[in-house]
């Protein structure tokens, strides 16, 4: 079963830096790109960007540029999303997905991680 | 980047009715590369819909997909009790890829 598996909830402070990963099973991991989606409290969906585990090719949306680090460790089958210091702002829940190309629709999705950032 | 519009926020239907979900490109949508998701509260989205009228597997075929272009539209046949969620809509054919806003079906 094709399975992206994210890890557990965090409660962080402003300021302070956070790495949140998600790790594909059950299809090879270099074949697809996998994007992250932000969903913040009650409202819509925000592709983030993107990245090629095979060769770490990386798109960000220009939203969030400069904003969050994504990267991938293929020898885990893994991708991150990094944050160097965390604002209020970022309080949402985070959710990879799987597209076969760049430009893609999203066939598997994460379910989900959720970042509270509060002081 | 191509902004997405859907309409209405808000529908409020009963079970056995049809529905007609719209999303609207602010520019034309390279090659229909637009995608229909539903979303259950505290789940991740699924998809329903690619290439504007493809059906994902699994997905029932009262769903389907029509459009071109920059008008898109999403069709329940005959709404079940399961399908009311939030349904969005997902341009891939610009970089950036960008969502709609959502429509929430809702039980009438």
């Amino acid at each position: 079963e094709v399975q992206l598996v994210q890890s557990g909830p965090e409660v962080q402070k402003p300021g302070e830096s956070l790495k949140i990963s998600c790790k594909g099973s059950g299809y090879i991991f270099t074949n697809y790109w996998i994007g992250w989606v932000r969903q913040m409290p009650g409202k819509g969906l925000d592709w983030m960007g993107i990245i090629y585990p095979s060769d770490s090719d990386t798109r960000y949306s220009p939203s969030f540029q400069g904003q969050v680090t994504i990267s991938a460790d293929k020898s885990i089958n893994t991708a991150y999303l990094q944050w160097r210091s965390l604002k209020a702002s970022d309080t949402a829940m985070y959710y990879c997905a799987r597209q076969e190309v760049a430009l893609g629709h999203v066939d598997v999705w994460g379910k989900g991680t959720r970042v509270t950032v509060s002081s | 980047e191509i902004v997405l519009t859907q309409s209405p926020a808000t529908l409020s239907l009963s079970p056995g009715e049809r529905v007609t979900l719209s999303c609207g490109a602010s520019q034309r949508v390279s090659s229909n590369y637009l995608a229909w998701y539903q979303q259950k509260p505290g789940l991740a989205p699924r998809l329903l819909i690619y290439d504007a009228s493809s059906r994902a597997a699994g997905v029932p075929d009262r769903f389907s997909g029509s459009g071109s272009g920059t008008d898109f539209t999403l069709t329940i046949s005959r709404l079940e009790p399961e399908d009311f969620a939030v349904y969005y809509c997902h341009q891939y054919g610009i970089s950036p890829i960008t969502f709609g806003q959502g429509t929430r079906l809702e039980i009438k």
